[in-house]
């Protein structure tokens, strides 16, 4: 698989309930990231978690990080209609460039 | 909140046509970059500029493609001669510092026909 595999591809669940998507990455890495896209538009920056954290929440979401088995997972809890999107993990390594490297991404369905 | 501006939102062009791509970045961010995304595809990694240089480019960005920060607060996307293939939404980004998470644009839909 290439750097940044997201899985399940497409999640559909009720509004209330909580979402857990994953990622799975090959090369070492500086810091992962989670991105949100909503159909047909640009990508907004959710939470950003370090090789050197092993969780980290920002409101309704928390990721976790396991750099020992190369994987992440985000888990969006009490989920809305309004968090239906597309989800992507990005993978930045050391040094200036800062260069990311996106997974396939998982779609979401919230339904209300 | 401050944003990254794309211009413009949406563009057609005819093939073999040069288009350049727009993009304001947020003021006190020092990186940044242009990424495509094919539609249906997964978000790929153009270019990286800092200290009004190339840092790292992808193997996409061939001599097709060139950048530039002329004034201090444009940052530009060029292609010379656009491909069919080339059609993509195009996502312009920048950041403050290392370690620092990225702020995209709204991108630009290029379409070539």
């Amino acid at each position: 698989s290439q750097q940044g595999e997201e899985d399940p591809q497409a999640l559909s669940i009720q509004e209330g309930e909580n979402a857990t998507m994953n990622c799975s990455y090959k090369t070492s890495i500086n810091n992962l990231q989670w991105y949100r896209q909503n159909s047909g538009r640009g990508l907004v920056h959710l939470i950003l978690i370090r090789s050197n954290e092993r969780e980290k929440h920002s409101g309704r979401l928390r990721v976790t990080l396991d750099t020992s088995k190369k994987s992440s997972s985000l888990l969006i809890t009490a989920s809305r209609a309004a968090d239906t999107a597309s989800y992507f993990c990005a993978t930045g390594r050391s040094g200036n460039t800062g260069k990311l490297i996106f997974g396939q991404g998982t779609t979401l369905q919230v339904k209300p | 909140e401050p944003e990254v501006t794309q211009t413009p939102s949406h563009q057609v062009t005819q093939m073999g046509q040069e288009v350049i791509l727009r993009c304001v970045p947020i003021s006190n961010h020092l990186y940044f970059y242009w990424y495509r995304q094919i539609l249906g595809q997964k978000v790929e990694f153009l270019v990286s500029f800092y200290n009004n240089e190339i840092s790292e480019k992808s193997e996409i960005f061939d001599d097709q493609f060139s950048v530039e920060r002329p004034d201090g607060s444009n940052f530009t996307l060029k292609i010379r001669s656009t491909k069919l293939e080339d059609s993509a939404m195009y996502f312009c980004a920048s950041r403050q510092g290392v370690g620092n998470g990225y702020t995209f644009g709204s991108g630009t839909r290029l379409t070539v026909v």
